[in-house]
């Protein structure tokens, strides 16, 4: 069964500094997203990371994966009030006898950022 | 181009009782899929539709069902409610083609409380 686990579960940064949150899964898997959830509200997607060494940056977030050491790396830099949020990366599996998919999620790194 | 709409957004059943919910995909998009999100155990996998069949289904109970129809709309249905349905019920539209990064986007979802 896959496992994807985050960490931290909760962060409390200060505005302008950096910080890294981790995400480890249990199979392999060359296919890994990011999200983003504000309170009350749905998914966002923020980033699609297709095969090893892949990089992708927007605005104040970068993410990154490693397929075999089955990591990957949301990076933020000088954070902003307005990452506040809960993040969450997922993992999807696909299965070939119905050609279906499913997404498993980590448990979500909640970010607050404090002026 | 529209987003995946998904109703009702807010519903109040009673222990007992049954629920539909409905989803909307993105026009063109041929998946559609269904997760639970709770407080206690995050984000868990449903079911995945796609051109009417199920491909996929998750580990809950036979109590959730769900279906799709040849415009790609699905219902979930829940029947027997217990207190542990309440929860955040997202639809996730996709091409759902594994040839694709088959990226999936999330509707605003059902807050569902069952009382």
């Amino acid at each position: 069964e896959l496992k994807v686990e985050q960490n931290p579960l909760f962060l409390s940064m200060q505005e302008g500094k950096n910080y890294t949150i981790y995400c480890n899964y249990s199979t392999t898997s060359d296919r890994l997203y990011w999200y983003r959830q504000d309170p009350g509200k749905s998914l966002e997607s923020l980033f699609v990371l297709l095969s090893n060494g892949a990089v992708k940056q927007e605005g104040r977030l970068m993410a990154s994966l490693d397929t075999k050491a089955r990591l990957s790396t949301l990076h933020i830099t000088a954070a902003v009030h307005d990452l506040s949020a809960t993040y969450f990366c997922a993992v999807i599996q696909f299965f070939e006898e119905t050609s279906g998919s499913r997404l498993t999620f980590g448990e979500g790194t909640q970010l607050t950022v404090n002026p | 181009k529209a987003g995946v709409t998904q109703t009702p957004r807010y519903l109040i059943k009673t222990r007992g009782q049954q629920v539909t919910l409905s989803c909307s995909p993105i026009s063109g998009h041929r998946s559609v899929s269904w997760y639970q999100q709770t407080p206690g155990q995050g984000l868990q996998f449903l079911f995945e539709y796609f051109s009417e069949t199920q491909r996929n289904k998750g580990n809950f109970p036979g109590r959730f069902s769900g279906r799709q129809f040849s415009n790609s709309r699905s219902e979930m249905n829940v029947s027997t409610l217990e207190l542990g349905d309440s929860a955040l019920y997202l639809c996730a539209s996709s091409h759902g083609l594994a040839v694709t990064y088959n990226e999936q986007f999330f509707g605003p979802g059902t807050r569902l409380t069952v009382l």
